[in-house]
This record gives structure tokens, sequence and C-alpha cells, in this order.
């Protein structure tokens, strides 16, 4: 299986701040039919599933605001958030989508500072 | 707008079968599309349990294989996960979520229910 890791694990920043999440994989996620990323970011609040904001490592989901961005490649990751809102607080997950089985990083609590 | 709809017991003893079933609206699963289901534990994490096309072709999780069975029913739209033999490590919330159109993301969510194996 490939092992996603993030980190911080944790992370608070003021209102108006960059954030940047990472996220490692265990190996390459980069598909050799399209050339691109197999690598997704969702959000997630409480009580709430996780949403897409990103796929194929920088393609953002319909309708998400563009302070978030992806980018990367091969095995290294990263979603920014250019200018924290405060309805930005949330888990974080990375997803590779490569190989089966499908996984998911730890998730990243981003909180206000 | 797609919606998905989770349903079935919350509490399982342990040793028996969990059955849960995803109701689907704002979209016709015989249009296409893999349907599936994904856990999520403190502990673990979010968990891919596998996916369904229309026409029966199911992907599942090799650590849970041996005790998964997902089935679809286009006449009602609806897909049905069932795990046997739980333990208290399948305690989870379990939510269905639909592949994204170009690869395995996933774009559309249930909101989720909490399934408890206990006694």
């Amino acid at each position: 299986d490939i092992v996603m890791t993030q980190s911080p694990d944790s992370l608070a920043v003021s209102l108006g701040e960059r954030a940047t999440i990472n996220c490692k994989s265990s190996q390459s996620v980069l598909s050799s039919s399209n050339n691109k990323d197999c690598l997704g970011w969702y959000q997630q609040k409480p009580g709430q599933p996780p949403k897409l904001l990103i796929y194929w490592a920088s393609t953002r989901e319909s309708g998400v605001p563009d302070r978030f961005s992806g980018s990367g490649s091969g095995t290294d990751f990263t979603l920014t958030i250019s200018s924290l809102q405060a309805e930005d607080v949330a888990v974080y997950y990375c997803q590779q989508y490569y190989s089966t089985p499908f996984t998911f990083g730890q998730g990243t609590k981003l909180e206000i500072k | 707008q797609v919606q998905l709809q989770e349903s079935g017991p919350g509490l399982v003893k342990p040793s028996e079968t969990l059955s849960l079933t995803c109701a689907v609206s704002g979209y016709s699963i015989s249009s296409g599309y893999y349907w599936g289901w994904i856990r999520q534990t403190p502990g673990k994490g979010l968990e891919w349990i596998g996916s369904i096309y229309h026409s029966g072709n199911t992907y599942c999780n090799p650590s849970l294989k041996s005790r998964v069975s997902i089935s679809v029913d286009t006449s009602k739209n609806q897909f049905s996960l069932k795990l046997n033999s739980v333990t208290a490590a399948d305690t989870a919330v379990y939510s269905c979520a639909r592949r994204g159109s170009g690869g395995w993301y996933f774009d559309y969510w249930g909101q989720g229910t909490l399934v408890t194996v206990s006694s």
C-alpha cells in the first residue's frame, strides 16, 4: 500500500495569512498514462463528510475558492491557502489514487492563531 | 445536484454482519461512475472499503476483501455494503461516495453514518 504522510499534524495561522500543508507519498503517484499526479486534497469540517478541493494535484474542483491551490509532483505535494479565512478552519486530508487500495493521509488540523 | 444518503443499523453485535445502503438522488447510477464506501475512525483515519459500477464490476480494499460484499440495485438507484464477522475495530463512520469523472478521487459524499460494534 502507498503510505501518505502529512505534515504538520496541526497548524495555527492568523487570519489573512498563508497556510501550507504538506503531503508525502511512500512512492511516486505520477501516472504514466496521462503524466498527471494522482493526488487529491479534501477539507473536512466537524460533523461533515470530506469535501473535494483539489484533484490531479493542482486542479481545483468547481466552486472551490481560488485561495486554495495545490502543487508538487512525484512524492511531495503541498496544499496552500493563500489568505486564511475563518471558514477554512477544518481538517485537511490528501489522498492518492495512483493504485489500490486508495489511501489517505492522517489529516492536518488547521486552526486560527 | 447529486446527493447520497446512507441508511442502516447503528449498532451491530460482534461476529455479525454490518449492512448499509446508500440511496442516490439527482443522478442515475445506471448512467455511469463508480459508487463506493469509505469509513473513518479516530485511530485509522479514512479508509477506502470498495466501489462498484452499475454493471456490478467491483474494486475492494484487499485488507477487507474477504469480509466485504458490495452490490448495486439500479432499479432503486442505490448500492449496498455488507461487512461480515465484525469486531470492535469495525466501529466507524461509514460514508458512501462517488468516484470522480477522471480518476479515483471522490467528488460527492454522503453525510456518513456511525456504526458501533458492541454486544
